[in-house]
């Protein structure tokens, strides 16, 4: 079936450091691909999607491009800041509609200053 | 606009017991997918309604159901609760459409003793 494999955590930067967490996804068809973010006591929120390869996904600075040659949707930042601290969760979409989601085991991000 | 509420917030129930979440979605979404998470096996997709039918289903036993009503309110139930079924029940909403943004709402932890 359909999986999501992310790079474990937890992912230790300091304010300014480059990131990149890495995702890649094993699916039959052509799924949509997402990255949301998880703040500390709070729901998850869409970070970025794409839809098809060659697709980029950026917003607030993070950027995730869809690879079908090498089935992956890393996530990267160039600069990140204490706020970036939280849960980042790569996902592909399956199902009718692509509304069932199937999340990669979450990374976890600790920016200090 | 009102986000996704989950209720209750948290529960505390013993083995063998029932037990019914509830999630309303945000105003005019018509979707409602119910997810499980947990530190071990992380976010797992459980099922989706839209406009009352169930549209998509995760891997989950019998025990796991669910309903959508006509106001796009639903409920998932759980039957005779085990102790692996301890864990976050995160409820999200979108409109229905293909590849839309899922609204996750904040979750009710769910212990099971």
């Amino acid at each position: 079936g359909n999986s999501v494999t992310q790079m474990e955590g937890p992912v230790t930067l300091s304010e300014e450091a480059f990131l990149t967490i890495n995702c890649t996804y094993t699916a039959t068809g052509y799924p949509s691909l997402f990255w949301y973010v998880q703040y500390p006591g709070e729901g998850l929120q869409l970070l970025l999607k794409a839809t098809k390869a060659d697709d980029k996904g950026s917003n607030k600075g993070f950027e995730a491009t869809y690879r079908k040659e090498t089935t992956s949707f890393h996530l990267e930042k160039g600069s990140v800041q204490v706020s970036d601290s939280a849960v980042y969760f790569c996902a592909l979409s399956e199902g009718q509609a692509g509304t069932a989601l199937i999340f990669g085991k979450g990374t976890t991000l600790s920016v200090s200053s | 606009k009102a986000g996704v509420t989950q209720t209750p917030r948290y529960l505390i129930k013993t083995r063998g017991q029932q037990v019914t979440l509830s999630c309303s979605p945000i105003s005019g979404h018509r979707s409602v997918s119910w997810y499980q998470q947990t530190p071990g096996q992380g976010l797992q997709f459980l099922f989706e309604y839209f406009s009352e039918t169930q549209r998509n289903k995760g891997n989950f036993p019998g025990r796991f159901s669910g309903r959508q009503f006509s106001n796009s309110r639903s409920e998932m139930n759980v039957s005779t609760l085990e102790l692996g079924d301890s864990a976050l029940y995160l409820c999200a909403s979108q409109s229905g459409g293909r590849n839309e943004k899922l609204f996750f709402g904040s979750g009710t932890q769910l212990s099971v003793l």
